[in-house]
């Protein structure tokens, strides 16, 4: 079974205090992983795929990496509006369905 | 429409009464799916419908919990004698393809007292 761990699960910076999301998983046969940003009611809205090691992939502040085992969230120079809950999920071997972690819940300052 | 619509937002009921929720996916997108967000929790997978294929339920978590998609667009979750613990966020995502990213709604929040 598919397992994914985010830590931490909150994490609360500063204006301009960059700092690393991480997201560690466990797949038999790893289809893609997959970053989303959560604001408070509101649906996953998506960020990122990165499907193989090494794969790197940038966003404004935000940039996603991948290893065989963790996937980070680094967000440089975070600014108050990059406050939300950032989810990662894996898609796996022949499923269909993503499975998504508990999320880390960032709070940035000013 | 330009992105996946749900209905209602928010539902209250009373536990025992059955409820329906409703998706409208993005016009085009052949995958459909069903998750629940409980308060502190990830998201649960419940239900994918592909095409015209056999939907995967096997994130349902009883026999309360269906779901059907008509013409391969609007999808239905229908909740029978509802619990307090089926209190939660339900979530539909539809997506172009089954290897491609999710597209999810702002959810029903559903309470039941």
């Amino acid at each position: 079974e598919d397992q994914v761990t985010q830590s931490p699960e909150a994490l609360r910076l500063q204006e301009g205090e960059s700092s690393s999301l991480n997201c560690s998983y466990t797949v038999s046969g790893l289809r893609g992983l997959f970053w989303y940003r959560q604001d408070p009611g509101k649906g996953p809205e998506f960020l990122f795929t990165l499907y193989s090691a090494g794969e790197e992939k940038e966003k404004e502040r935000l940039k996603a990496t991948l290893t065989k085992k963790e996937s980070f969230l680094h967000i440089t120079a975070p600014k108050p509006e990059d406050s939300a809950t950032y989810l990662c999920a894996v898609r796996s071997g022949t499923a269909s369905k993503l499975t998504f972690g508990t999320g880390t819940r960032l709070q940035v300052t000013l | 429409g330009a992105g996946v619509s749900q209905s209602p937002s928010n539902k209250v009921t009373e536990k025992g009464k059955d409820v329906e929720l409703r998706c409208d996916p993005i016009s085009g997108h052949t995958a459909l799916y069903w998750y629940r967000q409980s308060l502190g929790q990830g998201l649960e997978f419940l239900i994918y419908f592909q095409g015209n294929s056999a939907p995967d339920k096997s994130g349902l978590p009883s026999d309360r919990f269906s779901a059907e998609r008509t013409g391969g667009s609007v999808s239905t979750l229908t909740i029978q004698r509802t619990q307090q613990e089926d209190s939660a966020v339900y979530l539909c995502a539809s997506s172009s393809d089954v290897k491609e990213k999710l597209f999810f709604g702002s959810g029903t929040q559903l309470s039941v007292l």
